[in-house]
């Protein structure tokens, strides 16, 4: 299974975007991106995924880059409530979710 | 509110007991995955299951063991604890079960002492 590799830790100023990438240089051709993000000790939120096109949705932008090698997620306006662990998880066909360590991400006021 | 349940939200129990943790799907949902989260391991895939049938397996331990029964509800079930299966169990959904987004809930908290 393709491997992901997150920045341990980031920090953004309230009301900027954050910007977090992932690294995904062995992913293959059907494997999909997803981003999940924790808050605390709570239930791994569903944030947004995407195959080779990039995506938005309500919460968050999804840019791949065209040779799908790696990712940003983008937080358009990140508040205080977005600080979390981010975690950036290719999907093999077996449909495992493989959970690395994340980047933890503050927003500071 | 991802519409998963778990009950219950918190357990501490000593070693070498048996515990049952249980999982409500969302609505329409047929599949169940339960993933554990300690400390040193992080988040770790246990098992799925789909419609009632075992489907894919994780790490999961020989000690635990899950099912999932005709109204989709699924239940873990953890025995001869040890100290180290102090975790956060979560459970989470999707639809069908292939790649397809998966919903998690709030999680059960278990302690061994």
């Amino acid at each position: 299974d393709a491997k992901t590799t997150q920045p341990t830790s980031m920090d953004c100023a309230e009301g900027r975007a954050a910007n977090l990438p992932c690294n995904h240089s062995t992913i293959s051709g059907n494997e999909y991106v997803y981003w999940y993000r924790q808050i605390h000790s709570q239930g791994p939120q569903y944030i947004i995924h995407g195959l080779k096109n990039n995506e938005t949705n309500e919460m968050a932008s999804l840019i791949i880059t065209e040779d799908r090698k790696s990712s940003t997620l983008i937080l358009p306006h990140a508040t205080l409530r977005d600080t979390a662990v981010y975690y950036c998880i290719v999907r093999s066909a077996n449909n495992d979710m493989r959970f690395g360590a994340g980047t933890r991400l503050t927003v500071k006021p | 509110d991802s519409g998963v349940t778990q009950t219950p939200k918190h357990l501490i129990t000593a070693t070498g007991q048996r515990v049952t943790l249980r999982c409500s799907p969302r609505s329409g949902d047929l599949s169940v995955y339960w993933y554990q989260q300690s400390l040193d391991q992080g988040l770790q895939f246990l098992i799925q299951y789909y419609n009632g049938e075992e489907r894919a397996k994780g790490n999961i331990l020989e000690r635990f063991s899950a099912q999932q029964f005709p109204d989709l509800h699924s239940e873990l079930n953890l025995s001869s604890l040890e100290l180290g299966d102090s975790a956060l169990y979560f459970c989470a959904s999707s639809v069908w079960g292939t790649q397809e987004t998966q919903y998690f809930g709030p999680g059960t908290r278990l302690l061994v002492l």
